[in-house]
């Protein structure tokens, strides 16, 4: 257990839909990580929040979006949903963020039919 | 642009070694290892920090060639647990890179009796 909850763990959704996906980082640590895993794209970074405020940004599609509340918990929020937007997505958590380890959560597995 | 693993994929029988290696074009700051099983998150194996500084798991090694911007993780004595799926994340020198890691493609290792 790394410590990284995500909920939900699953979730099933049609096309065109929004859905929230949540993450609470590991006690202590300040910078959240959002990540996209998919077959064909392998393990792809979307975005970085550091206490509260966006840090870096990656692959992250427009329709996609995130935020880092004052508890430090993060939100991801897809919209208009694709069938190619079906993934894991993975949260990690790291202390400040350069030359630390990010530890991973669960993951929330998305389908959108 | 994401670092290259190789070999994409190593079968070993139980007590046999191994060695991954990842190669980047970029400037290191710090190379990430991590263990995937199917359908888990990613587990952190080993972080190396360019000036030489190795943190991580007692019986896997990896070595950080910052001239090269390459690194190789050794399994030695490998066991029926060590099997999964390998990928190195890499994080750049320079200012703006605030720790996100872009990920390999993976070597997929399976280890049988």
């Amino acid at each position: 257990d790394s410590g990284v909850t995500q909920t939900p763990k699953h979730l099933i959704t049609a096309t065109g839909q929004r859905v929230t996906l949540r993450c609470s980082p590991r006690s202590g640590d300040l910078s959240v990580y959002w990540y996209q895993q998919s077959l064909d794209q392998g393990l792809q970074f979307l975005i970085q929040y550091y206490n509260g405020e966006e840090r870096a940004k990656g692959n992250i599609l427009e329709r996609f979006s995130a935020q880092q509340f004052p508890d430090l918990h993060s939100e991801l929020n897809l919209s208009s949903l694709e069938l190619g937007d079906s993934a894991l997505y993975f949260c990690a958590s790291s202390g400040r963020g350069v030359g630390e380890t990010q530890y991973f959560g669960p993951g929330t597995r998305l389908l959108v039919l | 642009q994401q670092p290259v693993q190789s070999p994409q994929a190593v079968i070993l029988r139980e007590g046999e070694d191994a060695v991954i290696n990842c190669s980047s074009s970029k400037a290191l700051y710090s190379v990430h290892w991590y263990r995937q099983k199917h359908g888990e998150a990613p587990v952190f194996l080993m972080i190396l920090l360019k000036g030489g500084e190795q943190k991580g798991h007692e019986k896997i090694s990896a070595s950080f060639n910052e001239k090269k911007q390459q690194s190789s993780l050794y399994l030695t004595a490998s066991q029926l647990s060590y099997s999964g799926t390998y990928f190195c994340g890499t994080a750049n020198a320079g200012g703006t890179s605030y720790g996100k890691l872009t990920f390999g493609q993976g070597t997929i290792l399976t280890v049988h009796p």
